[in-house]
């Protein structure tokens, strides 16, 4: 079955440091989203994308973050400068044209961020 | 904004019996979704909910949608161990349908025992 793959698991970095998260999303999806995960907490929405630019933000996703297509398979999401409440586990999704309405989206396995 | 109220947060199941898991939300949409989560591993998507009345089944798992009362029920019959997980409902809030930004409840975490 097709599904999204997330590197790194895990990635441990310095409060400051860049860190840049790689996901390959399901080949033929069009949609393509990141959400994060505090240890404990719900999950919560950071950004749609499609057709090379993004649909919608939270506010969460400020300008230490950005999102990128650089070619016709990865999707990374970059935080430019790393604060301790980073600290998350970061899921990639993507999500194809769906006719009944729906938007099902396909959730990789995550990558755990840890800032310290 | 939105909120996604689940409970209850911590549900022991005994085998065999039945449960229920209520996720509650605070304004119109009919785009409702329910996730599993088992610890460390993804989001598994379990039902989607389109309209008011849905009913969708699975195994062991039944879910349903009332839109009137905003109002989705995850039904669980004579619960298994492999259930064991946390499940978590999510209504959509986009603006444009296919933009996916979905707010999810807080999670119901399920342990089933003999």
């Amino acid at each position: 079955e097709p599904e999204v793959t997330q590197t790194p698991s895990h990635q441990v970095t310095q409060m400051g440091q860049e860190v840049i998260l790689r996901c390959v999303p399901i080949s033929n999806h069009l949609y393509f989203y990141w959400y994060r995960q505090i240890l404990g907490q719900k999950v919560e929405f950071l950004v749609s994308f499609y057709n090379n630019e993004i649909s919608e933000k939270s506010e969460i996703f400020d300008d230490q973050f950005s999102v990128e297509r650089p070619d016709g398979s990865n999707f990374t999401l970059k935080i430019r400068s790393t604060k301790l409440e980073d600290s998350a586990m970061y899921f990639c999704a993507s999500s194809g044209v769906q006719h009944s309405g729906a938007n099902v989206l396909t959730f990789g396995a995550g990558s755990r961020l840890t800032v310290l | 904004e939105l909120k996604v109220e689940q409970n209850p947060l911590f549900l022991s199941m005994q085998e065999g019996k039945n449960y229920t898991i209520y996720c509650n939300y605070s304004t119109t949409s009919d785009r409702l979704y329910w996730y599993r989560q088992d610890p460390g591993k993804s989001l598994e998507s379990l039902f989607v909910l389109l309209s008011n009345g849905a009913v969708k089944q699975e195994g062991r798992l039944m879910a349903s949608l009332d839109t009137k009362a905003r109002l989705s029920t995850l039904h669980i019959t004579a619960a298994v161990h492999d259930l064991s997980a946390t499940y978590f409902c999510a209504v959509d809030m986009s603006y444009i349908r296919s933009w996916g930004k979905l707010q999810f409840g807080a999670g119901t975490q399920v342990v089933v025992t003999p």
